[in-house]
């Protein structure tokens, strides 16, 4: 496969219940990306990994675990989500760099197909 | 705060018609993008506009870039029922060791026959 990766692609779950995200990238790419989609709000990020480091985790509640064994591989634990939890859950990733002061590159962010998530 | 408006956020347009979605952001960034979303279906890089008067034409879309202005802009040329998405732009800034994207709300632009 090519590409970024996500599996489950649908997944149902009631709020006691604990699931995992998958995420898979082929591209050779350091840095990877959990994101949220919601119907009525913009894209929003949730966990940043940079060499398998966990560099951001903005705000998001504990009842998400991100995990990042390697460089292609970004995990998303859920345990006793809510209802509003309901989402499409995107995966990036982007090539990634060394130190904070490289500014050169592109540094798209490639996208996976997504988790469609919801919890009853 | 970085604060990223689109609009407009609705667009339906007749086939073969022109039209332009904006992009406003609040904070000076070093780079710009724009992803295309079809339904159900993840986003798709588009562009990337990297400083100020950039300009990228693929097919009948182009994008430009006015830093100062912190304004972007995505035209559409003789729109074709094929354009039909929800189109998102991006603004990239430098956060640790890794650049976080800062989306706009997204424009779903329908195209009429």
């Amino acid at each position: 496969e090519t590409g970024v990766t996500q599996t489950p692609r649908h997944l149902v779950m009631g709020m006691t219940n604990k699931k995992s995200l998958k995420c898979e990238q082929h591209l050779g790419h350091n840095a990877m990306y959990w994101y949220k989609q919601s119907a009525k709000k913009p894209l929003e990020l949730m966990f940043v990994y940079n060499f398998k480091e966990q560099t951001e985790n903005n705000s998001v509640p504990s009842r998400f675990s991100p995990e990042c064994p390697n460089s292609s591989h970004l995990f998303l634990h859920l345990h006793t989500l809510q209802p509003e939890d309901s989402a499409l859950y995107l995966c990036a990733s982007s090539p990634g760099y060394y130190s904070p002061r490289w500014r050169g590159g592109q540094e798209t962010q490639y996208f996976g197909p997504g988790t469609r998530l919801l919890v009853l | 705060e970085l604060k990223v408006e689109q609009n407009p956020l609705f667009l339906s347009m007749q086939e073969g018609k022109n039209y332009t979605i904006y992009c406003n952001y609040s904070t000076t960034s070093d780079r710009l993008y724009w992803y295309r979303q079809d339904p159900g279906k993840s986003l798709e890089s588009l562009f990337v506009l990297l400083s100020n008067g950039a300009v990228k034409q693929e097919g009948r879309l182009m994008a430009s870039l006015d830093t100062k202005a912190r304004l972007s802009t995505l035209h559409i040329t003789a729109a074709v029922h094929d354009l039909s998405a929800t189109y998102f732009c991006a603004v990239a800034i430098s956060s640790g060791s890794a650049r976080q994207l800062t989306f706009g709300s997204g424009t779903q632009l329908t195209v009429l026959p």
